[in-house]
């Protein structure tokens, strides 16, 4: 079965720094992209970006200046988010999505499969 | 950016009755509209994609319309298990991947 399973919650101050892991059973990688969304207590759903499974190729939502960095890892089938600078405001779910792959670059698909989501509190 | 508008922002409604959700899009996306559903503490959950497809293993009676800007999202026969939140998204111009603010649907 397909699935994604993220990594654990996670509490932080301002300032520091969070990675969570998204880690991808069932298909293959490489024919996929993984989407990082975010969503603020409350609120709706942000996409932050994503990673191509294929190439490795990021592509980051604006408006964080460069506080986000997208990784993967191919030999664990693992793609990571980690967010430098933590603000309160960056206190969100965050959850990774699957996009299917046309060839090697990201097409029109929708997002058919989702992690269960890190809950991430920025607090002092 | 593309923005993605759903209305109405929230609805009740009773078992058995039939909704319709609207979204519109700032341009045109073509057929390239998904619709999801958010249960608290799930993540979302694809229902509807490229505006009118079911995904596999989601009930008839859910149903997506439209085409160009206007799209809508249908639920008949409502069931207890389909209040809950719903979400458009656009998938046509990316990125950024957009959507909508989106629908709650609780029971009257």
């Amino acid at each position: 079965q397909v699935q994604l399973v993220q990594s654990g919650s996670e509490l932080k101050k301002p300032g520091a720094s969070v990675k969570i892991s998204c880690k991808a059973s069932g298909d293959i990688f490489s024919r996929y992209a993984i989407n990082w969304v975010r969503q603020a207590p409350g609120q709706g759903l942000e996409w932050l970006g994503w990673i191509n499974g294929n190439t490795g190729r990021l592509t980051h939502a604006q408006g964080f200046g460069g506080r986000l960095d997208l990784s993967l890892d191919t030999s664990v089938s693992t793609a990571y988010l980690q967010i430098n600078s933590l603000k309160a405001e960056d206190t969100a779910v965050y959850y990774c999505a699957r996009v299917r792959l046309v060839g090697i670059l990201v097409g029109d698909d929708p997002f058919d499969v989702w992690g269960q989501g890190t809950l991430v509190t920025v607090s002092s | 950016d593309i923005q993605m508008t759903q209305s109405p922002s929230s609805l009740s409604a009773s078992v058995g009755d039939r909704v319709t959700i609207t979204c519109r899009a700032s341009q045109s996306i073509d057929i390239y509209l998904n619709w999801y559903q958010q249960k608290p503490g799930n993540a979302p959950k694809l229902l509807i994609y490229a505006a009118s497809s079911l995904q596999s293993g989601v009930p008839s009676r859910f149903s997506g319309g439209g085409s160009g800007t206007d799209f809508t999202l249908t639920i008949s026969n409502l069931q207890p298990e389909d209040f809950a939140t719903y979400y458009c998204q656009q998938s046509y111009s990316v990125p950024p991947y957009t959507f909508g603010q989106g629908t709650k649907l609780d029971i009257k």
